[in-house]
């Protein structure tokens, strides 16, 4: 299993609002390391959504967000579009695995 | 404009190895920890080793002692050398730039198939 734990799946019909959460511990995300989030397309490579928590690469649109609180981090897509519909994962550090990145299971986003 | 191009990738049998190799383009390898990141056939992203900019090393547990990172600064390119393969480490092989802002540039990956 993971050392970062989401949600399998989530979904949302078109303009909804969505979050995903990522739970860690206090060797990872409650240590203070940064989340990242990436979005993976279908049959693409992973793609930087969110880096640093809360910030966005340029080109990733305003309805995407990123959010950090004690042990566990969050994204929030808003304004639901059908193209949003992929695999989203966390990622950060453990200071019990040093040089290690460490990855949520990945949620797969549906878009009804 | 930043680019990563793996290749090396095939199919090969258990016991085998494989060198892949990730070509660099728009920023300077050696400058930057790069990463190699695997993702077996429906499954997540695992993290598998790192190289950082002067020179140290880490291996995810699974892959330690068998797989080998290294980097050609002429050629600004990382590899993975892989020995002794296994099923299980039959995936897409991604290798991504790491920095402050996490794994910001991935290349396309290179797939790997280990047959037993």
């Amino acid at each position: 299993q993971s050392v970062l734990t989401q949600p399998p799946s989530v979904s949302g019909a078109p303009g909804q609002r969505v979050t995903i959460s990522c739970t860690g511990s206090s060797s990872n995300i409650g240590a203070g390391y940064d989340v990242h989030w990436y979005q993976q397309l279908p049959r693409a490579a992973p793609k930087l959504l969110i880096y640093g928590n809360d910030n966005r690469p340029s080109g990733v649109p305003d309805r995407f967000s990123g959010s950090k609180s004690g042990t566990s981090a969050s994204l929030a897509i808003t304004g639901l579009q059908a193209e949003d519909e992929a695999d989203y994962y966390c990622q950060s550090y453990d200071s019990s695995l040093i040089g290690h990145v460490v990855f949520g299971g990945g949620t797969k986003l549906t878009v009804l | 404009e930043v680019q990563l191009v793996e290749s090396g990738g095939g199919l090969i049998q258990s016991g085998g190895s494989l060198r892949l190799s990730c070509a660099a383009s728009g920023f300077t390898v050696s400058r930057d920890y790069m990463s190699w990141v695997r993702q077996a056939p429906g499954k997540g992203l695992e993290w598998v080793s790192v190289i950082y900019s002067g020179g140290t090393t880490y291996y995810a547990d699974s892959v330690k002692g068998r797989f080998t990172i290294s980097r050609d600064t002429s050629k600004n390119t990382v590899f993975l050398q892989m020995n002794r393969l296994r099923a299980v480490d039959t995936a897409v092989y991604y290798c991504a730039r790491d920095g402050d802002r996490g794994l910001d540039y991935w290349g396309q990956g290179t797939l790997v198939t280990v047959s037993s």
